[in-house]
């Protein structure tokens, strides 16, 4: 059964600095990996997906890299800004069409 | 402007009570979804539906039920048989193509948070 795992759960680091969450996943059988941007009591906001042939996306601050076959991908954030501070997650399209989800890791950026 | 709503925001029940959650999309999406937020988990998935008059049970529909009527709507009830009702609830829709392309990419609402005291 497909499981995801974000580590670190919480994050904490200075304005400016540059800084990576992680995401790994069991089965490699997947279709596509997306992030998503959850703000505190609020809906999800898609920030990147990347398809399973694929090895990175870029959109502005944020690049996400995808390693199929370890079982790893990871979020970039470049110049990190108090506005990015919000709950990041994970989710992988599995074998069944189906989205499994990470817990998120909590981004506090501190000015 | 296209988008899901949900509604109401926050909904407070007293146990026993039957409550439904509306999801609504003006996306012409064929597929929605409803999933429940817990603290410290992932999104688990209750209900979702590729189409009209067709829906399937997700990992944790023990308690839920849910419609799917018209395309645009997606209407979930918690019942009194869910025995932790109290959660973050996230209706979701995409384009519904089962392809590993975007059209499984997933738009979501903004919630509802539902207390059950």
């Amino acid at each position: 059964k497909q499981e995801v795992t974000q580590i670190p759960a919480a994050l904490s680091v200075p304005e400016g600095e540059n800084l990576v969450l992680n995401c790994s996943f069991t089965d490699s059988a997947i279709y596509n990996l997306q992030w998503f941007r959850q703000d505190p009591g609020k809906g999800l906001t898609s920030l990147l997906l990347i398809q399973s042939s694929q090895r990175e996306q870029t959109s502005g601050r944020l690049n996400a890299s995808l390693d199929k076959s370890s079982g790893r991908s990871t979020l970039y954030i470049a110049a990190s800004q108090p506005g990015d501070s919000a709950t990041y997650l994970c989710a992988v399209l599995d074998s069944n069409y189906q989205l499994i989800w990470g817990a998120g890791t909590k981004l506090i950026i501190k000015p | 402007d296209g988008g899901i709503t949900q509604s109401p925001k926050y909904l407070f029940r007293k146990e026993g009570q039957n409550v439904t959650l509306s999801c609504e999309q003006n996306l012409n999406h064929d597929a929605m979804y409803w999933y429940r937020q817990d603290p410290g988990q992932g999104l688990r998935l209750i209900y979702y539906s590729q189409i009209v008059n067709d829906f399937q049970k997700g990992d944790i529909a023990e308690g839920y039920s849910v419609s799917r009527e018209k395309k645009e709507s997606f209407p979930l009830t918690v019942t009194s048989a869910q025995k932790n009702p109290t959660a973050f609830y996230l209706c979701a829709s995409s384009p519904g193509q089962r392809t590993s392309g975007r059209g499984n990419e997933q738009y979501f609402g903004p919630g509802t948070r539902l207390t059950v005291t």
